[in-house]
């Protein structure tokens, strides 16, 4: 069965400090990796995608990192603010069909001043 | 710039009364997604509609209905609401479902309660 696990499921930062999250899955075959940024409340928004293909892949303060041979990747934030307060969700897809996402439960992160 | 719109934001029944939740994209994209999402659990794919005038079971499809209206409308139907039913629904599109690369643009979702 395609599963994805995420860890820690919650983590407290102080603003300004970096933070890892983890992303372990065991969907195959695979096709490409998400990352997405949930608020309280509203829907999820994609943070970034990458392919078995690409290693690395940044959109501002947010890195992604992906070992598809050791099935895993992570979510490097940087310089956290305050507005990083969110869930973040790793998401897997396997080769074929968007329609087969597998979402991870998420990472809970709360930045405080 | 709406993007994925649905409606209501927050719902509560009785158990064994219907509702149709609404949702409309303006992206002009051609897929479309009901999902659920539960406490400690990822979100769970009820059904989808890969274009116009197709629709397909997901995960989780039992006591849904759905209807793609056009292009830019696809609805869920609840017959019969059961507690069970309670959860957070999200709506999304996507440009292509065949192709997996295509990124996903989700609703703000429906808070529903079945008591």
């Amino acid at each position: 069965k395609n599963q994805v696990e995420q860890s820690p499921q919650s983590l407290i930062i102080l603003e300004g400090k970096n933070c890892t999250l983890q992303c372990n899955y065991t969907v195959s075959p695979f096709s490409n990796l998400r990352w997405y940024k949930q608020d309280t409340g509203r829907g999820p928004v994609s943070l970034t995608i990458m392919t078995f293909s690409e290693n690395t892949k940044s959109n501002g303060r947010y890195t992604a990192t992906l070992d598809a041979d050791t099935k895993q990747s992570s979510l490097h934030i940087t310089a956290s603010q305050l507005s990083d307060s969110a869930s973040y969700i790793c998401v897997v897809s396997p080769t074929g069909g968007g329609n087969k996402l597998t979402f991870g439960t998420g990472t809970q992160l709360k930045v405080e001043l | 710039n709406a993007g994925v719109t649905q409606t209501p934001k927050f719902q509560v029944l009785k158990t064994g009364q219907s509702m149709t939740l609404q949702c409309a994209q303006d992206m002009n994209h051609n897929s479309m997604y009901w999902y659920r999402q539960d406490p400690g659990m990822g979100l769970r794919l009820i059904y989808y509609s890969a274009s116009e005038g197709t629709t397909d079971k997901g995960e989780v499809p039992n006591g849904y209905n759905v209807s793609r209206l056009n292009k830019r409308e696809f609805s869920l139907r609840l017959e019969s609401a059961a507690p069970s039913q309670t959860s957070v629904y999200f709506c999304a599109s996507s440009q292509q479902n065949s192709y997996a690369n295509y990124g996903y643009t989700f609703g703000s979702g429906t808070r529903l309660t079945v008591v």
